[in-house]
């Protein structure tokens, strides 16, 4: 089975600063997906970014980008500029590639924005 | 185009009772997803359905949870005599596709007491 572990339970940046979320996984399928999803307050999951396995070029989104190591099976999410909006909790998840419908998510990570 | 649409957001039910949480999917999307969130954990898949069918449910609990999307309406899932247990946030996502975009609902926080 997949498993998804996020090491840190809690980060915190100053504002316009970087930030860099940890993910690793395991699987022992070469095509997947993997996934970040912002979780704020209001609980509605968004995501941010999807990265697919067998494309080696990192998925980035504006100030959002990751670093995908699949020999590592590492997925770390790199926030620039990190704005108030931006707190949240952060949970990676990945996906097979027969579709979405059994996505494995981490625990998450509280990010915290200091002004 | 509306989103994935999740009601109630919060339902308190007594142990015993039956819970019915209806998930209406973004317009024009037929697979439907239900996950459950823990509190401090990660969400966990339920299960997958497209228009009157049941995919895959290889996440339910055997007893006493069910899940319907039917021809017409909301998909539902329905927790009867509910126990402490199941209090948790329960989530819907509808795509359009398997492998295209998922976007989820709000969620609804059901409470046991």
């Amino acid at each position: 089975a997949q498993t998804v572990t996020q090491s840190q339970p809690e980060m915190s940046v100053q504002e316009a600063e970087t930030v860099t979320l940890s993910c690793t996984y395991d699987t022992s399928e070469s095509d997947y997906y993997l996934f970040w999803y912002k979780q704020p307050p209001s609980r509605q999951m968004i995501l941010v970014i999807r990265q697919e396995a067998y494309k080696q070029q990192n998925a980035t989104e504006n100030r959002f980008s990751v670093n995908f190591q699949k020999a590592a099976k590492s997925f770390s999410l790199k926030i620039s500029d990190s704005q108030l909006g931006d707190a949240a909790m952060y949970f990676c998840a990945y996906g097979d590639n027969f579709g979405n419908e059994k996505l494995t998510f981490g625990t998450g990570t509280r990010l915290t924005i200091i002004p | 185009n509306a989103g994935v649409m999740q009601n109630p957001r919060h339902l308190v039910r007594r142990r015993g009772q039956e819970a019915r949480l209806r998930c209406s999917p973004m317009k024009g999307h037929s697979h439907v997803y239900w996950y459950r969130q823990l509190p401090e954990e990660g969400l966990k898949f339920m299960v997958y359905l497209q228009k009157e069918n049941i995919i895959d449910e290889s996440g339910m609990p055997k007893e006493r949870f069910s899940a319907e999307f039917p021809k017409e309406g909301p998909s539902i899932l329905r927790i009867q005599q509910v126990v402490r247990g199941d209090s948790a946030a329960y989530f819907c996502a509808s795509s359009q596709d398997r492998n295209e975009k998922l976007f989820f609902g709000s969620g609804t926080q059901l409470s046991v007491l």
